[in-house]
C-alpha cells in the first residue's frame, strides 16, 4: 500500500519569509515516482514536480527546492522568498513507476502568505 | 505540452438528474485515465481507474451503477453522475496517462459539480 502524510495542514508566512513543506511517504515499490502539485483558489492542479527514486539529487528550480532524503522516506518542499501568489494548497503525491501510475496523495498544504 | 481537457468546468443540477462530466487528452492518447473527487479543504481520493475499450476500475467505496465511467476512445473519458443528490455535489478532477512508458500524468482543470 502507499502513503503519503503531510502532517501541516495549514500555515501562515509573511511575504518574503521562507516555508518548507514536509512530506512523508510509505511504499513497498522499489521505484517509485515522488511528485508536488499545486492547487491555486481556482481548483486546478498545477505540475510542479516529478522525482524518480532512483535520483537522490535535490532540485531548485527558481525559488521552488526539493529535498529528496530516501533514507528517512521523504520529498519535503521549500518556496523561498514567499509571495502572496504563492498562496495555494500544496499536495505531494506518490506513484509507482511501472503499472497504471495511479498517484496517491497526501492531504495537502494549505500556504497563506500574508502581504 | 500534453494537455487534458476537462468540461464543464462548473455545473449546478437538480437532484435526480445526471450529469456527464467529460475528460479529453487533446494532444496525445491516453489508455489510461483516472477520476478523482475532491471534498472541500480535502485532498484527492481516487473513484475509478478508466481503461479504454474496457470497464473501469473502482474504488473501494464507490458505486458503479452512481459513477458511470466510459472509456470509449483514446482521447475521450466520461464520468456520469447519475440521480444526483446533494452529497455528491463536489470537485472532480481527471488525470490522464500518454501511451507510453513511463510517461506523466496530465490533469484536467476540474469540474465543480453543485446539486440542489
Amino acid at each position: 500500500a502507499q502513503k503519503v502524510t503531510q502532517a501541516q495542514t495549514e500555515i501562515s508566512v509573511v511575504e518574503k519569509e521562507d516555508v518548507t513543506l514536509d512530506c512523508v511517504y510509505e511504499t513497498r515499490d522499489t521505484t517509485y515516482y515522488l511528485f508536488w502539485y499545486k492547487q491555486p483558489p481556482s481548483g486546478e492542479l498545477v505540475f510542479l514536480i516529478r522525482r524518480n527514486s532512483f535520483d537522490e539529487q535535490n532540485e531548485i528550480s527558481g525559488r521552488y527546492s526539493w529535498n529528496f532524503q530516501k533514507s528517512t522516506s521523504s520529498f519535503n518542499f521549500t518556496i523561498t522568498a514567499s509571495q502572496v501568489v504563492d498562496s495555494a494548497v500544496y499536495f505531494c503525491a506518490l506513484s509507482a513507476v511501472y503499472g497504471n501510475n495511479r498517484l496517491a496523495f497526501g492531504k495537502g498544504n494549505q500556504v497563506v502568505v500574508i502581504p | 505540452g500534453a494537455v487534458v481537457s476537462q468540461h464543464p468546468s462548473r455545473v449546478i443540477c437538480k437532484s435526480g438528474t445526471s450529469v456527464k462530466i467529460e475528460c479529453r487528452s487533446l494532444d496525445f492518447q491516453a489508455t489510461t485515465m483516472f477520476w478523482y473527487r475532491q471534498f472541500p479543504k480535502q485532498s484527492l481520493m481516487l473513484m475509478a481507474t478508466s481503461n479504454e475499450g474496457s470497464k473501469a476500475t473502482y474504488e473501494q467505496g464507490v458505486e458503479k451503477d452512481k459513477f458511470l465511467i466510459n472509456h470509449a476512445s483514446l482521447t475521450l473519458s466520461t464520468l456520469t453522475v447519475t440521480s444526483a443528490h446533494p452529497e455528491d455535489s463536489s470537485f472532480y478532477i481527471c488525470s490522464a496517462r500518454e501511451s507510453r512508458e513511463n510517461s506523466p500524468l496530465h490533469f484536467g482543470n476540474g469540474t465543480r459539480l453543485t446539486v440542489t
